[in-house]
C-alpha cells in the first residue's frame, strides 16, 4: 500500500502570498497516479490536478502540480481568498488501495 | 452537467446493514467507472470503492473488504453501496464519485451521512 505523507499540516498564509504544498509517497509511483483536490467546509472535494501536473477543467492557472517519483508539490502562485482551504493529494489508478493523504490546511 | 445524487444514509446500531445509493445525471453513467469516499467527522478523506464500468473490475479498501459490497445498475443509472457488520469507524459522510480517465476522482455527490451507534 502507498502512504501519503503531506506537509505542512497547516500553512497561515495572506492573499496575494504564493505557497507550495508537499505530498510525499512511501514508494515510487508513476507521475500518472498522483493526483490533487481542494476541500471547502461543508462541501464536497474538487478535482485539482491529476496525473501530477495537468489542471483539471475550470481550475485557474494559478495552481498547478509538478514532481516525480516519491515527492511531489501543489503550487498556488498568488493566494486568493476562495483558496482558503484544505488540499489532499491521493494516488490513484493502477494498483488499489487508491489513498489520500491527510491533507493540508490553508488558513488565513 | 453531471450530477451525482446519495441517499439511503442514517443512524444505524453497530453490527447492523444499510445499503447506499448513488443516481447519476446528465452523463452516460454506463461509461464510466465509480467510486465511494468516506469522510469522518472532522478528518481526512479514505477512498472505500471502486468499480469498472462493466463491474468486471471491483476493488476495496482494506477497512471495508468483506463487510462492504458495490454494485451498479447502468440501466437505472445508479450505484450501490451495501454495508453490513458496521462498526463505530464507519460513521462518515459517503460520497459517490466518477472516475475520470483512470486518473482521478472527477464529479463527485454532496454526500450521505452515516452514523453508526453503539
Amino acid at each position: 500500500e502507498i502512504v501519503l505523507t503531506q506537509s505542512p499540516g497547516t500553512l497561515s498564509l495572506s492573499p496575494g502570498e504564493r505557497t507550495t504544498l508537499s505530498c510525499r509517497a512511501s514508494q515510487s509511483i508513476s507521475s500518472r497516479c498522483l493526483a490533487w483536490y481542494q476541500q471547502k467546509p461543508g462541501q464536497a472535494p474538487r478535482l485539482l490536478i491529476y496525473g501530477a501536473s495537468s489542471r483539471a477543467t475550470g481550475i485557474p492557472d494559478r495552481f498547478s502540480g509538478s514532481g516525480s517519483g516519491t515527492d511531489f508539490t501543489l503550487t498556488i502562485s498568488r493566494l486568493e481568498p476562495e483558496d482558503f482551504a484544505v488540499y489532499y493529494c491521493q494516488h490513484y489508478g493502477y494498483s488499489p488501495p487508491f489513498t489520500f493523504g491527510p491533507g493540508t490546511r490553508v488558513d488565513i | 452537467e453531471m450530477q451525482l445524487v446519495e441517499s439511503g444514509g442514517g443512524l444505524v446500531q453497530s453490527g447492523g446493514s444499510l445499503r447506499l445509493s448513488c443516481a447519476a445525471s446528465g452523463f452516460t453513467f454506463s461509461a464510466y467507472s465509480m467510486n465511494w469516499v468516506r469522510q469522518a467527522p472532522g478528518k481526512g478523506l479514505e477512498w472505500v470503492s471502486y468499480i469498472s464500468s462493466s463491474s468486471r473490475t471491483i476493488y476495496f479498501a482494506d477497512s471495508v473488504r468483506g463487510r462492504f459490497t458495490i454494485s451498479r445498475d447502468n440501466a437505472k443509472n445508479s450505484l450501490y453501496l451495501q454495508m453490513n457488520s458496521l462498526r463505530d469507524e464507519d460513521t462518515a459522510i459517503y460520497y459517490c464519485a466518477t472516475d475520470y480517465r483512470e486518473l482521478a476522482i472527477d464529479c463527485w455527490g454532496q454526500g450521505t451521512l452515516v452514523t453508526v451507534s453503539s
